[in-house]
C-alpha cells in the first residue's frame, strides 16, 4: 500500500498550458505539503495545509494554486506554465504541524517545453 | 546565501569506507536537525533527526550537531553499495505554527563495490 501517492508521475506540456498534480495520503496525517525540487536537487517548500487549512504559503507565483478537498488529498494546479516551472514536485505529509518527520511521495517530474 | 549549505559532491567511496557528510547553517533559531536519504527517482525519506546539539546513533549511522559552529554531520560506517543515494540535511525552528523544514541541496554519494 502506497503511503503518499502522486499522479501523474511524469508530465510533459507546453508553455502557457494549465496542469494539475494530485496527491493522496493514506496515513491518516493532518498536514500535507508541496515541495519543488530543482535540477540541482534543492528542495523548497511551496505550501502546507493542516486539516484543509492553508498554513504555509511561501513566495510562489500566484499561477500556483493548491487545493485540499479533505485532509487526505492535496492538489496543485498550475496556470500558464513557464519553462522555469520544470522541476520535480513532491507531495509530503506529517502527523501534525509540529512534527519534523515528513513522508514524501514519489514525485511528479514536470517538463515544460 | 541559503540558510542551509551543503557540499553537493559527488562523493565516491569504496565499500566499507567511513563516509562523512556535512552541512552548515546560518539561522541560530534552528533547533531540530534532520538527515533525509533520497534514492534516484524517489522521494526523500527520513534517516535520522537530532534535537539541539549532540550525537545520535542508529546502526551504522551517526548524526552530529554542533550548534556553536552551526555544523551538522552524518557519518556512515561500513558503507554499502545500497547507501548510494543523495543525502539531504534539513533544519527546523522549534516555534511557529508549522514545522517548516529548510533543506540543504543534497550530497550525492556513490559507494563502489
Amino acid at each position: 500500500d502506497t503511503a503518499v501517492s502522486q499522479t501523474p508521475k511524469y508530465l510533459v506540456t507546453q508553455m502557457g498550458n494549465d496542469k494539475s498534480i494530485k496527491c493522496e495520503q493514506n496515513l491518516g496525517h493532518d498536514t500535507m505539503y508541496w515541495y519543488k525540487q530543482d535540477s540541482k536537487k534543492f528542495l523548497k517548500i511551496m505550501f502546507s495545509y493542516n486539516n484543509k487549512e492553508l498554513i504555509i504559503n511561501e513566495t510562489v507565483p500566484n499561477r500556483f494554486s493548491p487545493k485540499s478537498p479533505d485532509k487526505a488529498h492535496l492538489n496543485l494546479h498550475i496556470n500558464s506554465l513557464e519553462l522555469g516551472d520544470s522541476a520535480v514536485y513532491f507531495c509530503a505529509s506529517s502527523p501534525g504541524t509540529g512534527v519534523y518527520e515528513q513522508y514524501f511521495g514519489p514525485g511528479t517530474r514536470l517538463t515544460v517545453t | 546565501q541559503k540558510e542551509v549549505e551543503q557540499d553537493p559532491g559527488p562523493l565516491s567511496v569504496p565499500e566499507g569506507a567511513i563516509v562523512s557528510l556535512n552541512c552548515t547553517y546560518s539561522n541560530s533559531a534552528f533547533q531540530y536537525f534532520m538527515w533525509y536519504r533520497q534514492y534516484s527517482r524517489k522521494g526523500p525519506e527520513l534517516l535520522m533527526y537530532t534535537y539541539s546539539s549532540g550525537n545520535k546513533e542508529d546502526g551504522r549511522f551517526t548524526a552530529q550537531v554542533d550548534k556553536s559552529s552551526k555544523y551538522i554531520s552524518l557519518f556512515i560506517r561500513d558503507s554499502q553499495p545500497s547507501d548510494s543515494a543523495t543525502y539531504l540535511c534539513a533544519a527546523s525552528i522549534s516555534s511557529g505554527s508549522a514545522r517548516q523544514l529548510t533543506f540543504g541541496s543534497g550530497t550525492q554519494l556513490t559507494v563502489l563495490p
